[in-house]
């Protein structure tokens, strides 16, 4: 099973700063990594799937990048309805495996 | 437009199994698969199986293989989760979302989650 391993657990930025958010895979994933969104009492949003392409409705201040083993969400500016936990996901191979969540925060 | 509607909360007791369902509309079932996953209260996402729309292959988590059955109803465009021998860690948030496909497997629309509550 791919282990997906994200960083830093929890990430305190204050509103218009930048937010980096890691993943890693303990093996190559290739180019398929999605990241989702999640908010308290809500379900998981997509925001980025194939490592960089936004979903539909995805604002720009989101981007993905990386590939193999090694990924990256940026939040450019963040907004206040931006903070929530950010889960990565790769998606070729069984079974699928998410990473365990980084807590956006407000500073 | 796509949206995925999954069944009410449950409360089963230890033992018990639980039949959580997922109803898509808005696009053509067949040409999508559906993942389950579930999210124990304060915990990550934990993918559990996957079913093709198109043919009925499964895929299924290790931790939960033997007691999950994930199946689909194409007259109904209905998909299901069924958990057998529930235990206390299965005390859930279950979720059922559209699969894009097998070899670029994200998840573009998720149901509601269905809670599913195990005690004695």
């Amino acid at each position: 099973e791919i282990v997906m391993t994200q960083s830093p657990a929890t990430l305190s930025v204050s509103p218009g700063e930048r937010a980096t958010l890691s993943c890693r895979a303990s093996q190559s994933v290739s180019s398929s990594l999605a990241w989702y969104q999640q908010k308290p009492g809500q379900a998981p949003r997509l925001l980025i799937y194939d490592t960089s392409t936004r979903a539909t409705g995805i604002p720009a201040r989101f981007s993905g990048s990386g590939s193999g083993t090694e990924f990256t969400l940026t939040i450019s500016s963040l907004q206040s309805e931006d903070f929530a936990v950010y889960y990565c996901q790769q998606c070729n191979n069984w079974p699928r495996t998410f990473g365990q969540g980084t807590k956006v925060e407000i500073k | 437009q796509v949206q995925v509607v999954q069944s009410g909360a449950e409360v089963k007791k230890p033992g018990d199994s639980v039949k959580v369902s997922c109803k898509a509309s808005g696009y053509t079932f067949t040409r999508y698969s559906i993942s389950w996953v579930r999210q124990a209260p304060g915990q990550g996402l934990e993918w559990m199986g996957w079913i093709s729309g198109y043919d009925g292959n499964t895929n299924y988590a290790q931790k939960v293989q033997g007691r999950v059955t994930v199946t689909t109803d194409t007259s109904t465009n209905t998909a299901y989760m069924e958990l057998r021998s529930l235990r206390s860690d299965d005390t859930a948030m279950y979720y059922c979302a559209r699969d894009v496909s097998i070899t670029r497997g994200f998840l573009d629309y998720w149901g509601q989650g269905t809670l599913v509550t195990v005690s004695s």
